[in-house]
């Protein structure tokens, strides 16, 4: 079974500045996609990013970036020019292929706050 | 304005008693999800169907049932059985095998 990991469960940083956020996973599978999700308080889930484990180039989408180590199973988000609107849960997921549907594993999630 | 959506936002249930929770999406999504969410937790997949007519079990099905009468529609029943109901509930669909999941704005059931 895999298993996802966020180390962090709260973190904070100024408003315009960078922040990273860590996740580590653990899957014998050689195919597979990595999404980060954002989790504001009206609890909707937000799909930020998504990787696929057979392209070595990391996704970027505007201010949200990831650094893909398929090797070393880590899966980290990087948020650049932090805003005001970026305060959420934070949450990274895996998905493998199956016959049967594809299902998505989450971590527990990491709180992140922007301060002004 | 295509969108999946949930039905209702909150839900007061009493125990022994069964409710069902809506989930429609006008994406033309093949695939569809329900999960849970306890406080300070991640999301538990209860019920997946990748087609009409069919559906597959998830990590934490005990006491739940789905139906997938029409594409569109993928309600949840939390049965009298399922021990500790009360959560925050999400459907998400995707378009395939390998599709990002997308996801509706959620149902809180509170078990009085």
């Amino acid at each position: 079974a895999q298993t996802v990991t966020q180390s962090q469960p709260e973190m904070s940083v100024q408003e315009a500045e960078t922040v990273t956020l860590s996740c580590t996973y653990d899957t014998s599978e050689s195919n597979y996609y990595l999404f980060w999700y954002k989790q504001p308080p009206s609890r909707q889930m937000i799909l930020v990013i998504r990787q696929e484990a057979y392209k070595q180039q990391n996704a970027t989408e505007n201010r949200f970036s990831v650094n893909f180590q398929k090797a070393a199973k880590s899966f980290s988000l990087k948020i650049s020019d932090s805003q005001l609107g970026d305060t959420a849960m934070y949450f990274c997921a895996f998905m493998k292929h199956e016959t049967s549907g594809s299902r998505l594993t989450f971590g527990e999630g990491t709180q992140l706050t922007v301060n002004p | 304005d295509g969108g999946i959506t949930q039905s209702p936002k909150y839900l007061f249930r009493k125990e022994g008693q069964n409710v069902t929770l809506s989930c429609e999406q006008n994406l033309n999504h093949d695939a569809m999800y329900w999960y849970r969410q306890d406080p300070g937790q991640g999301l538990r997949l209860i019920y997946y169907s990748q087609i009409v007519n069919d559906f597959q079990k998830g990590d934490i099905a005990e006491g739940y049932s789905v139906s997938r009468e029409k594409k569109e529609s993928f309600p949840l029943t939390v049965t009298s059985a399922q021990k500790n109901p009360t959560a925050f509930y999400l459907c998400a669909s995707s378009i395939g095998l390998a599709g990002s999941q997308y996801f509706g704005p959620g149902t809180r059931l509170t078990v009085l």
